[in-house]
């Protein structure tokens, strides 16, 4: 099993501010997603990336596959309190979605 | 719009009891898993199932059992529950996840919390 870090595991901004959630590995993946999760909810996708050096924008929201494919990164720009929760990202080794420890970001008015 | 849907939501067991978790969707979806959450570690993958009559293991499969008898139903079975066992479960399904290339998104049912005294 490939093990995914994420970095920083917690993360509490003003409202306005720009962050960015790491997430690396030592292996390489087909593909890696990313996942917002609310409190008492199941995560939900937000990108999938495939190619290695894929950039995918989502509103104020860029993910960017390593070049490698071992490593990923989210960017929020401008961040609002609606940002505010547990963002996931899951590398895919065969059958398998394999889930990192996942950053919680609160995002203060 | 029923999607995946987890039953029961909450769960209180003692050491030595057994229960299912019970696990379907209604979205014709042949990728079926299970997850726990616990605090700090993300999910983590217990066991799947690529379709109807097929199960496989995941990352932290001991102590629980599977079965995929129709496309619809992915129950979780903990045969003799431990304190360890405490944690929120996730059911989650795909129609495209199988397969080496595929890049399926999961759809994840509301979970389920489970405590193990």
């Amino acid at each position: 099993t490939q093990l995914l870090e994420q970095s920083p595991q917690f993360l509490s901004i003003q409202e306005g501010e720009n962050l960015t959630v790491y997430c690396n590995s030592s292996s390489v993946f087909s593909s890696l997603q990313w996942y917002r999760q609310e409190p008492g909810e199941g995560p939900v996708l937000l990108v999938t990336v495939v190619t290695g050096g894929e950039v995918k924008k989502l509103k104020r929201l860029t993910f960017q596959f390593g070049d490698a494919r071992k490593d990923s990164s989210l960017h929020i720009t401008a961040a609002q309190p609606g940002d505010t929760g547990l963002y996931l990202c899951a590398g895919k080794e065969g059958n398998m979605l394999t889930f990192g420890g996942g950053t919680r970001l609160m995002v203060k008015p | 719009n029923a999607g995946v849907t987890q039953t029961p939501k909450f769960q209180v067991l003692k050491t030595g009891q057994s229960m299912t978790l019970q696990c379907a969707q209604d979205m014709n979806h042949e990728y079926m898993s299970w997850y726990r959450q616990d605090p700090g570690m993300g999910l983590r993958l217990i066991h799947y199932s690529v379709g109807a009559g097929i199960t496989d293991q995941g990352e932290v499969p001991n102590g629980y059992n599977v079965s995929r008898s129709t496309t619809e139903d992915f129950p979780l079975r903990l045969l003799s529950a431990a304190p360890s066992q405490t944690s929120v479960y996730f059911c989650a399904s795909s129609k495209g996840l199988a397969g080496g290339a595929n890049t399926g998104e999961l759809f994840f049912g509301e979970g389920s919390r489970l405590t193990v005294l």
